[in-house]
Formats: C-alpha cells, sequence, structure tokens
C-alpha cells in the first residue's frame, strides 16, 4: 500500500546532540510538511516542501532544518535539541499544493 | 484562512449517529472546509472535504449550511475506533490557500459502548 513512513517511531537524544528524523512516501506527492506536535496540543507547521522549493513557517526555530535529497525522502534536522523540543514529529504529503494531506505515525522524540 | 470553532468534547453511544459542529463564520467564497481526525498517538487523517455542497464518503458525510457559516461532520454508525480528536479546517484551494494546516483545539469525541 502507498503511505508515508516515519523512522524511527522514538527517538531517544540528549540536550544538545543533533538528531535526524526521516520520512519517506510511496505516494510520488509533490509536497512534503513537518508538524510538531507537543503534549495535549494541535500539530503546528514547521515548513514544507514543494518539490524542491523550501517554505520555512515565520515562527519555526532556526534550530530546526530540512533536506529533500529527492522526492520520496525529507529529513528533519534538529541542531541543538533543547528540552523544549520534545514533541511528536509528523510528516505529511499532499500531491498539489493546498491538497489533502496524508500522514506518517508520528516520531516521538524525548531529550533527555 | 478562516478560523473555526468547534466544542471541546462530546460524547456519543457506540451505533448511534455523531455530529459534529463547526462554526467558520469569516469563510471566503474560495475557501473549503476540510475535516481531519486523530486518534490517539497516530497521525492525523484525511476525512471529507467540501466547498459549497453537502459531501459524503466511506467514512462520513459532511452539511454545509446555505451562507457556508456552519458545518457538520456526520459519522453514521460511530463505533468505538472512531473516539478521537476531530478537526475542522478552512483553507482555500490550490491556486490560493496557505500550503500545510492550521490546526485549532478540535473537538475531543469520545465514543461510550
Amino acid at each position: 500500500d502507498a503511505m508515508v513512513i516515519q523512522n524511527p517511531r522514538y527517538q531517544v537524544t540528549q540536550f544538545g546532540k543533533p538528531v535526524t528524523l526521516s520520512c519517506s512516501q510511496t505516494l510520488n506527492h509533490n509536497v512534503m510538511y513537518w508538524y510538531q506536535q507537543k503534549s495535549s496540543q494541535a500539530p503546528k507547521l514547521l515548513f514544507h516542501y514543494y518539490d524542491k522549493d523550501f517554505n520555512n513557517e515565520a515562527d519555526t526555530p532556526d534550530n530546526f532544518q530540512s533536506r529533500r535529497p529527492n522526492t520520496s525522502f525529507c529529513f528533519l534536522d534538529i541542531r541543538s535539541p533543547g528540552l523544549g523540543d520534545a514533541a511528536m514529529y509528523l510528516c505529511a504529503t499532499s500531491r498539489v499544493r493546498a491538497g489533502e494531506e496524508y500522514f506518517g505515525p508520528g516520531t516521538r522524540l524525548t531529550v533527555l | 484562512d478562516a478560523k473555526t470553532t468547534q466544542p471541546p468534547s462530546m460524547d456519543c453511544a457506540e451505533g448511534r449517529a455523531a455530529n459534529l459542529p463547526c462554526n467558520h463564520s469569516t469563510i471566503s467564497g474560495n475557501e473549503y472546509v476540510y475535516w481531519y481526525r486523530q486518534i490517539h498517538s497516530q497521525g492525523p487523517q484525511y476525512i471529507i472535504h467540501g466547498l459549497k455542497n453537502n459531501e459524503t464518503n466511506e467514512m462520513a458525510s459532511l452539511i454545509i449550511t446555505e451562507d457556508r457559516k456552519s458545518s457538520t461532520l456526520i459519522l453514521p454508525h460511530a463505533t468505538l475506533r472512531d473516539t478521537a480528536v476531530y478537526y475542522c479546517i478552512v483553507r482555500g484551494d490550490s491556486g490560493g490557500g496557505a500550503d500545510g494546516l492550521t490546526f485549532g483545539k478540535g473537538t475531543h469525541l469520545i465514543i461510550q459502548p
């Protein structure tokens, strides 16, 4: 089945130690998104790629970066994780801009 | 994109229809109403969307009022697996809508056995 895959499902890192989360898709969608969801809150958009064009939300901290080496893969890099970055990170895709989004299961990040 | 207002929580008996309301009084003419849900510890799931007309798919029905200022998502025969947070989101189309979703607080729907 076509899907959005996130690895790992659970990630533990230390304060200040860089971490990378990955997302892959078999849907061949043009747009890929990263959302952050903190405990008991709604998901919040961090940034997205439309093909190779990167679009950062205005309030996304500089500590968060993203890479999309090809259509299928997208990475979220957190350069120096703080305790406040502990959250579920959700990857999503859509075929077109502002289209229906398909979400992966998320990666739960713990920062010690 | 226009803002939405939803009740924070609702209960529904298993097997009955669950009717989830959403107010979007500032919606503009080219904005769609989308519904997503998020089951605990999973990623959000697309349910349905519509512009003016009522819509139905295998998951749910969407009823939009004639003035488009409110809508109702209907799950016709709720099961325990429908317990989730349901998000109503208004956004433009690919010609002018924002990329990505702006989630509100949603409605926590609890299906009671």
